[in-house]
């Protein structure tokens, strides 16, 4: 197990209506990335918040929005929900500190939540 | 065309089999190169990592890169009833202006069952 956690475990919406996911990031990190997994498919990088800002943001519209706060853990907000945002959401912490010691973080995911959109 | 390929499977192997999964892509800035592992409802657990181009082995698993072929592999040998699971290679470059971390490019999983 990581120590990153998410809730809910599962959640189902219908189309048009918003959600909110939550991650506690592993003690010590200070960066949380959000991936997207579809059936089948493999996770895609929505966005990464390092220090309570936005850093860096995959190929997703506006309505996927996301916070992170003092103690480093993050919301995954998503408005108008779609029939095609059903997912597994992910979410991974890393550290500048937990480098992989050649430039790169160590990502260490929760669980997911899946999100089942009618 | 999708910046990371893998063969999505699934690969059925008897148990002790020598297993080979393999990615290509076409993003010439990736230089961090990973393998991970996902059971079923779990979240992607990290297996294996390479800088560039190279080899390295942990115990039965041993991950390739070879830049000037872009292509990756993973070797796990007397593969076990416990390696099925979906195998995940994912890359990354630094981004500029990103000050932490990298985000993760993944292939589609390849799901491997071992059986006894």
């Amino acid at each position: 197990e990581t120590g990153v956690t998410q809730s809910p475990t599962h959640l189902i919406k219908t189309r048009g209506q918003q959600v909110t996911l939550r991650c506690s990031s592993q003690s010590g990190h200070n960066t949380v990335s959000w991936y997207q997994q579809a059936l089948g498919q493999g996770p895609q990088f929505i966005f990464q918040y390092y220090r309570e800002e936005e850093n860096g943001r995959g190929n997703f519209p506006p309505r996927f929005s996301g916070l992170q706060f003092p103690n480093y853990s993050s919301e995954l907000n998503v408005n108008a929900l779609e029939l095609d945002d059903s997912a597994l959401y992910l979410c991974a912490s890393s550290s500048p500190g937990v480098r992989l010691g050649l430039g790169t973080d160590t990502q260490y995911f929760g669980p997911g939540t899946r999100l089942t959109v009618l | 065309q999708k910046e990371v390929e893998q063969d999505p499977g699934p690969l059925s192997v008897p148990e002790g089999a020598i297993v080979s999964l393999n990615c290509t892509y076409s993003n010439s800035a990736f230089q961090y190169f990973m393998w991970y592992r996902q059971y079923s409802r779990k979240g992607p657990e990290l297996l294996m990592y390479t800088y560039s181009s190279g080899n390295k082995e942990d115990g039965r698993f041993t991950a390739q890169v070879d830049k000037s072929s872009k292509y990756i592999s993973l070797f796990i040998r007397d593969s076990q009833p416990s390696d099925s699971a979906t195998y995940l290679c994912a890359m990354s470059a630094r981004v500029r202006g990103e000050t932490s971390g990298s985000r993760l490019t993944f292939g589609e999983g390849t799901q491997l069952t071992v059986n006894p």
